[in-house]
């Protein structure tokens, strides 16, 4: 079964402090597909990375970098220097036959 | 020029009404969704069309009936509300639909109802 947990439920920061959000799932497939959303106050969802499963790099986005390992099922996701901004409830998600199966979200306080 | 548009943006109605929620995207693209996010912001599919077909349709009640005019458009039409009906209801869009799961969805700005 395809599954996708956030452990995490809310994460408080402090301006410029780092977070790392934690995403662990579960897939039988050998190819699949990783991805963060971010949902703001405003309540829209806001696509971040996509990642399949044979690359493993790090990627880097500005503040943003997530550290794929499949060797733990791990998709974890790291702001730098945090900002207000920043605040928002953000998804992990696994793709599986075209349906997103998401994480239950984790949810950043920044505050100044 | 909004990627994908859903109104009304809030719904507020009484029980036992019947309600639709409409969605477009202009991307071209070729596969919709309909997702629903539970008050406790869990987010879950409801539906999805190919090209104007259904090929997704998860465990939903029957009161649900989404339709798709045309390919830049999914409606979804809910009969009979009831109480547990009200929550946020996304409209998605992908460049296509592929078995190996690769497609980025794209998201409307959804659709809060809430049944009294």
């Amino acid at each position: 079964a395809q599954k996708v947990t956030q452990a995490q439920t809310e994460i408080s920061v402090v301006e410029k402090e780092d977070v790392t959000l934690d995403c662990v799932y579960e897939t039988r497939d050998t190819t699949y597909y990783l991805f963060w959303y971010k949902q703001p106050p405003s309540g829209e969802l806001v696509f971040l990375i996509r990642r399949n499963s044979f690359d493993e790099q790090n990627e880097i986005s500005g503040r943003y970098s997530w550290n794929f390992q499949k060797s733990t099922s791990s998709f974890n996701f790291t702001i730098t220097a945090s900002q207000v901004v920043d605040s928002a409830v953000y998804f992990c998600a696994l793709s599986f036959w075209g349906k997103l199966q998401f994480g239950a979200g984790t949810q950043v306080v920044v505050t100044p | 020029d909004t990627a994908v548009s859903q109104t009304p943006k809030y719904l507020v109605t009484q029980m036992g009404n019947d309600k639709s929620i409409k969605c477009e995207q202009n991307l071209g693209h070729d596969t919709m969704y309909w997702y629903k996010q539970d008050s406790k912001k869990f987010l879950k599919i409801m539906f999805s069309y190919n090209n104007k077909e259904l090929i997704i349709n998860e465990t939903v009640p029957n009161r649900f009936s989404p339709k798709s005019p045309d390919k830049a458009h999914l409606n979804l039409h809910i009969n009979s509300l009831e109480l547990g009906d009200s929550a946020v209801y996304f409209c998605a869009s992908s460049q296509k639909f592929t078995s190996d799961q690769q497609e980025t969805q794209y998201f409307g700005p959804g659709t809060r109802l809430l049944v009294l």
